[in-house]
C-alpha cells in the first residue's frame, strides 16, 4: 500500500525558515517522480515543484513563485522527500502537501504552515 | 502561466443525477511528445485531494466508472453519471504540460 506521511509543519515567524519530511512506503521510491503542492485555506492547490526520478537523474523543477526560496531533495536510502523553505512570507501560510508523479496518483495528509508573528 | 478556467464554480445536484464540469485552458496541453497531461481530482471535506482522471481520460485506480474524462487541446470535460453522497466535494483540473503547472479553480459540487 502506498503511503506518504508529511511532518516538519507549524507556527514560523516571517523571515524565518522550516523544513518538510514526506516519508513514504508502500512503491520503489527511486523510480518515481516526488512533487510538493500547497493549499492555501479556502483556495485552490499550488504547485510548487518536482524532483525527478533516478533515471532523470533526480533533477529539480521549481514554480517561480517559490524559486529561490524553497528547495526540493530526496533522501533516497531513506525513501523521505523534503521541502526546504526559506525567508517565509504570510502569504506561504498553507497546507502542504507531498505527492507522488507530477500528476499525483497519491497526496499525503498534510502539513499546516503557519507564517505568523 | 498557463490558465485553467473551471465551469461552474459550484453545480448542485440530485442524487442520481448526472452532470459534468468544464475546464477550459488558455494554451492547448497537448505536449510535444503527443500526450496531454490533464488531470482531474476531488477533494471531499478536510481530506486531501484525490485523483480521479490521467491524461485526459484515464480512470484513476480504484476510481468508479461513473466518472468520465474526455477532451482535447484546451477544452475537458469531467462527467459523473449519476452522482452519489461520496462524490460531493470540491473538484479541480490540473495541467503538466506546461511549468509552472497550475490547477483550476474548483467546481464544489453540492446536494440540490
Amino acid at each position: 500500500e502506498v503511503k506518504l506521511l508529511e511532518s516538519g509543519g507549524g507556527l514560523v515567524q516571517p523571515g524565518g525558515s522550516l523544513r518538510l519530511s514526506c516519508a513514504a512506503s508502500g512503491f520503489t521510491f527511486t523510480d518515481f517522480y516526488m512533487s510538493w503542492i500547497r493549499q492555501p485555506p479556502g483556495k485552490a492547490p499550488e504547485w510548487l515543484g518536482v524532483i525527478r526520478n533516478k533515471a532523470n537523474g533526480y533533477t529539480t523543477e521549481y514554480n517561480p513563485s517559490v524559486k529561490g526560496r524553497f528547495t526540493i531533495s530526496r533522501d533516497n536510502t531513506q525513501n523521505i522527500l523534503y521541502l526546504q523553505m526559506n525567508t517565509l512570507r504570510a502569504e506561504d501560510t498553507a497546507i502542504y502537501y507531498c505527492a507522488r508523479r507530477t500528476g499525483g496518483d497519491y497526496w499525503g495528509q498534510g502539513v499546516m504552515v503557519t507564517v505568523s508573528s | 502561466d498557463v490558465v485553467l478556467t473551471q465551469t461552474p464554480s459550484i453545480l448542485s445536484a440530485t442524487i442520481g443525477q448526472s452532470v459534468s464540469i468544464s475546464c477550459r485552458s488558455s494554451q492547448s496541453l497537448l505536449d510535444s511528445d503527443g500526450n496531454t497531461y490533464l488531470y482531474w481530482f476531488l477533494q471531499r471535506p478536510g481530506q486531501s485531494p484525490q485523483r480521479l482522471i490521467y491524461l485526459v481520460s484515464n480512470l484513476g485506480s480504484g476510481v468508479p466508472n461513473r466518472f468520465s474524462g474526455s477532451g482535447s487541446g484546451t477544452d475537458f470535460t469531467l462527467k459523473i453519471s449519476g452522482v452519489e453522497a461520496e462524490d460531493l466535494g470540491v473538484y479541480y483540473c490540473m495541467q503538466a504540460t506546461h511549468a509552472p503547472y497550475t490547477f483550476g479553480a474548483g467546481t464544489k459540487l453540492e446536494l440540490k
